[in-house]
C-alpha cells in the first residue's frame, strides 16, 4: 500500500495563479482531509470530507475548495493564488471521524 | 489554533529524563485527543492517542493523561532518547467534525 500521497512535493505560483494540490489514498478510507501548515500555528484544518459526494469547511476554508467524486481521491483548489497561502499542506485520510489520521508527504507552496 | 492551546513551546531535557507536555481545550464535548510527532521536513505521525471515556493509556514510553472536568490531557514521555527529538502535536476533536491542533512543543534531548 501507498498510504497517502501528494503531488507535487514543491510548487512556486504568482499571485492570482490557479492550481490543484492533489491527494490520494489507498486504504478505502471514508475520511479525507486538507491542512495547512505554518511556523508557529501548527496544522489547520481546511476542508475535509466524510465520503464521496460530501465536503464541508474547516477552520481556514477561504480560497480554498474541494470535491470528492471518488474514495481515493480529495484534491485542493486554489482559484486565485495570494501571498498568504504559502504554507505547507498535508492531505489526511482516516476511517472515521479523524481518528488514527495518516498524513501524505506533504507539498510545499511559494506564492510569490 | 486558539481552540488548543500547548504548552511549552520548546522543552529540553537530559538523555533519559522524563518530559511532559500539556494541552488545554474549550469545548466540553470533546471526546478524542490524539498526539503527532513531526520530524523535520516530515509528516505528522500518530504516535498515541485517548478517547473521552479513559483517563490514562500508555504504550511503552509513551503516555497520555486526560483530565475531562479541567478540559487538559498530557503527553509523558518517560526515559528519553535522542530519537525523541522531533515537534510534538496534540489535538482535539470538536462537535460539529471540526479538529484543531496546537501549536506544537519543540522537544530536545540531550545526550
Amino acid at each position: 500500500n501507498a498510504g497517502v500521497t501528494q503531488t507535487p512535493k514543491f510548487q512556486v505560483l504568482k499571485t492570482g495563479q490557479s492550481m490543484t494540490l492533489q491527494c490520494a489514498q489507498d486504504m478505502n478510507h471514508e475520511y479525507m482531509s486538507w491542512y495547512r501548515q505554518d511556523p508557529g500555528m501548527g496544522l489547520r484544518l481546511i476542508h475535509y470530507s466524510v465520503g464521496a459526494g460530501i465536503t464541508d469547511q474547516g477552520e481556514v476554508p477561504n480560497g480554498y475548495n474541494v470535491s470528492r467524486s471518488t474514495t481515493e481521491d480529495f484534491p485542493l483548489r486554489l482559484l486565485s493564488a495570494a501571498p498568504s497561502q504559502t504554507s505547507v499542506y498535508f492531505c489526511a485520510s482516516s476511517s472515521e471521524g479523524f481518528l488514527e489520521q495518516y498524513f501524505g508527504p506533504g507539498t510545499r507552496l511559494t506564492v510569490t | 489554533g486558539e481552540n488548543v492551546e500547548q504548552h511549552p513551546s520548546t522543552l529540553s531535557v537530559q538523555e533519559g529524563d522524563s518530559a511532559v507536555i500539556k494541552c488545554t481545550y474549550s469545548d466540553s464535548a470533546s471526546n478524542y485527543f490524539p498526539w503527532y510527532k513531526q520530524e523535520l521536513g516530515k509528516r505528522p505521525q500518530l504516535i498515541i492517542d485517548i478517547r473521552s471515556n479513559v483517563g490514562e493509556k500508555k504504550d511503552q514510553r509513551i503516555a497520555v493523561t486526560l483530565n475531562k472536568t479541567a478540559k487538559h490531557f498530557s503527553l509523558h514521555i518517560t526515559e528519553t532518547q535522542p530519537e525523541d527529538s522531533a515537534v510534538y502535536f496534540c489535538a482535539a476533536r470538536y462537535t460539529g467534525n471540526q479538529f484543531y491542533f496546537g501549536t506544537g512543543t519543540s522537544l530536545t534531548v540531550i545526550p
